[in-house]
């Protein structure tokens, strides 16, 4: 049973299109995360929630955002993509955010943009 | 800027023989350091962890030291296993930060049999 799940595992579009990637987690985690991957290969974080709410944002454009309908799930919504967008995106969680508790990571979203 | 670097890219090590790999950090404000494994086309899984307040960790054959005067930390696994193959990102958390993970770029291990 997936701990960390993520839809789709790849996407590919157009430039200019409009595109979203959902994040559950079964793990009863109270905080999630997105992370990008880029071509570089550094992991670097965009967002994260605790409870529903918005603790860290990591000065990404405002093309993007994110949406935590309930603690189980963090979705990512990309406006007007952009070439630069081609990336792998992880969904992550971990239980309470005052700590230094594991981070679970999903299998990823590959993302390339034409 | 790169606050958490891990200067090899890749390492190849036999079977059975000892892997280090090895992670700087500039920011003195961390003080907290993980390890985490990534395979192809899967997310990273959480590894191993040290505090600042200690110098070294052990979990079965994986052991993390940190040596803070030369903002310096390692990962050894002995004896290494062919299963052992993989990317392995080194990341650090600072207190004031809302705990958020910075990641290095990753070294890629490979132990041949």
């Amino acid at each position: 049973d997936t701990a960390v799940s993520q839809t789709p595992k790849y996407l590919v579009t157009q430039m200019g299109n409009d595109k979203s990637i959902k994040c559950e987690q079964n793990l009863g985690h109270d905080t999630m995360y997105w992370y990008k991957q880029d071509s570089k290969k550094f992991l670097k974080i965009m967002f994260s929630y605790n409870n529903k709410e918005l603790i860290i944002n990591e000065t990404v454009p405002n093309r993007f955002s994110p949406k935590s309908p309930d603690k189980a799930h963090l979705n990512l919504h990309i406006n007007s993509l952009e070439l630069g967008d081609s990336a792998v995106y992880f969904c992550a969680s971990s239980q309470g955010l005052n700590n230094y508790n594991e981070q679970f990571f999903g299998p990823g979203t590959r993302l390339t943009v034409l | 800027d790169q606050q958490v670097k891990q200067n090899s890219p890749s390492l190849s090590v036999q079977e059975g023989r000892i892997s280090i790999l090895n992670c700087d950090y500039t920011n003195s404000m961390f003080d907290y350091f993980l390890w985490y494994k990534k395979y192809p086309a899967e997310g990273p899984t959480f590894l191993i962890s040290i505090s600042s307040i200690k110098d070294k960790n052990e979990d079965g054959r994986f052991t993390v030291f940190l040596n803070k005067s030369a903002k310096h930390l390692s990962l050894h696994i002995v004896p290494s296993q062919p299963g052992d193959s993989a990317v392995y990102f080194c990341a650090a958390s600072a207190q004031g930060s809302n705990y958020k993970l910075t990641f290095g770029k990753g070294t890629l291990l490979t132990v041949n049999p």
